[in-house]
């Protein structure tokens, strides 16, 4: 059971170049997101999708470009990657219930490490 | 002012003690209210879940939620050198499910 599969682990990059960092869910969660995780500043909403073609801004998207194709596969792309990316980057997916069930639960993958130098 | 608020710690505490973690938040309309635990270098994992308010106990954890005073809290009894891990509160409204995370706290129990 792999859950939320991310790749790469680990990126380095220069500024200015573009990269897609791929995430995977064998769940069939309807929710997917991308969170960056920066000291300090806990996990902050890049973009996020609530079902395969729909996809919205969370609270810090400049820089980045989503799709959703597919159920299971939510990439992201830094356009053009800049010193203020290097971060560490997380999905989550999550399935859709009612008020007060154990929806809404965020499952995690582990994480790409991304330095922009 | 950040919508969550979470002190950062680090919190350093032998093993065996009791662990008192907590997250102040202002949006009355939170109803969802979760502990994620982060182990270095690893992707957050859910570690209880309350809706609405109260308390819930899981073995060793409690979480306790006052929405009067937006207040939500993590106990941890007879903390173990394994729980050393960075503690993350997060909270949601309803929907789509667009929580909205605390800073962490990094917490270290030493043998």
């Amino acid at each position: 059971n792999a859950g939320v599969t991310q790749t790469p682990k680990f990126q380095v990059l220069k500024t200015g170049q573009s990269m897609t960092l791929q995430c995977a869910q064998d769940m069939n969660h309807e929710y997917m997101s991308w969170y960056r995780q920066d000291p300090g500043m806990g996990l902050r909403l890049i973009h996020y999708s609530v079902g395969a073609g729909i996809t919205d801004q969370g609270e810090v998207p400049n820089g980045y470009n989503v799709s959703r194709s597919t159920t299971e596969d939510f990439p992201l792309r830094l356009l053009s990657a800049a010193p203020s990316q290097t971060s560490v980057y997380f999905c989550a997916s999550s399935y859709s219930a009612g008020s007060g069930t154990l929806g809404n639960i965020q499952y995690f993958g582990a994480g790409t490490r991304l330095s922009v130098l | 002012q950040k919508e969550v608020e979470q002190d950062p710690g680090p919190l350093s505490v032998p093993e065996g003690a009791i662990v008192s973690l907590n997250c102040t938040y202002s949006n009355s309309a939170f109803q969802y209210f979760m502990w994620y635990r982060q182990y270095s270098r690893k992707g957050p994992e859910l570690l209880m879940y309350t809706y609405s308010s109260g308390n819930k106990e899981d073995g060793r954890f409690t979480a306790q939620v006052d929405k009067s005073s937006k207040y939500i809290s993590l106990f941890i009894r007879d903390s173990q050198p394994s729980d050393s891990a960075t503690y993350l509160c997060a909270m949601g409204s309803g929907g789509y499910n667009k929580l909205i995370f605390g800073a962490g706290t990094r917490l270290a129990v030493h043998p």
